[in-house]
């Protein structure tokens, strides 16, 4: 079956840690994009990329880092300069620039 | 900045009722607007779209509506049924440094009870 696959699932860190979340997608999607989710806030976008080699901050980049190396793998890497890295955190994938976002079952991370 | 504004918060209807959510957008250039369902422990999927040159969309139960003037877009859902319980989220696009990004609305928790 085609879709986007995150892994951890559920992730504990302590503070100070980096630590890494996975995305793969096999929808041969160009554009892949990493939104975080806050109780109350919605979504909002941390960094996106629009083909392999390429991508551009979001609203909250800061305190986050990723790549794009392949096609179907997106890797968000959540740093130690990140004040407040405790949320669930979605990665997603879209043919084009604008149109149906398909999202992945999304990583929970908790900082100790 | 961009924004998207979203209302309610939370949501409680009987099963069989209809359930209004509605949004605003600020930036005038938005042609796309997608609604989003997300269940519990679940990432969102599309359940409908709409973009600026119609006003409204029909797919069975679920509407949207679009008034461009007023930059405000609405989810209708018909005839609820407890499996529509669920957060929803509205978007709207918008230019920023060359591409094109969805901005979402702070969600909808849709209760239906039997």
């Amino acid at each position: 079956d085609g879709g986007i696959t995150q892994s951890p699932k559920y992730l504990f860190r302590k503070e100070g840690q980096n630590v890494t979340l996975s995305c793969e997608q096999n929808l041969n999607h160009d554009a892949m994009y990493w939104y975080r989710q806050d109780p109350g806030q919605g979504l909002r976008l941390i960094y996106y990329s629009q083909i392999v080699n390429d991508f551009q901050k979001g609203d909250i980049a800061e305190g986050y880092s990723v790549s794009r190396e392949k096609k179907e793998s997106f890797p968000l890497t959540v740093t130690s300069a990140q004040k407040n890295p405790t949320a669930f955190y979605l990665c997603a994938s879209s043919i084009g620039v604008i149109g149906e976002l398909f999202f992945g079952e999304g990583s929970r991370l908790t900082v100790l | 900045g961009e924004n998207v504004e979203q209302h309610p918060s939370t949501l409680s209807v009987q099963e069989g009722d209809s359930a209004v959510i509605k949004c605003t957008y600020s930036d005038s250039a938005s042609n796309y607007f997608p609604w989003y369902k997300q269940e519990l422990g679940k990432g969102p999927q599309l359940i409908i779209d709409i973009r600026s040159n119609v006003g409204e969309k029909k797919d069975q139960r679920i509407a949207v509506t679009l008034n461009k003037t007023a930059k405000h877009f609405s989810l209708h859902i018909t005839e609820t049924q407890p499996e529509d319980s669920a957060v929803y989220f509205c978007a709207a696009s918008a230019l920023s440094g060359g591409y094109n990004k969805l901005i979402f609305g702070a969600g909808t928790r849709l209760a239906v009870h039997p």
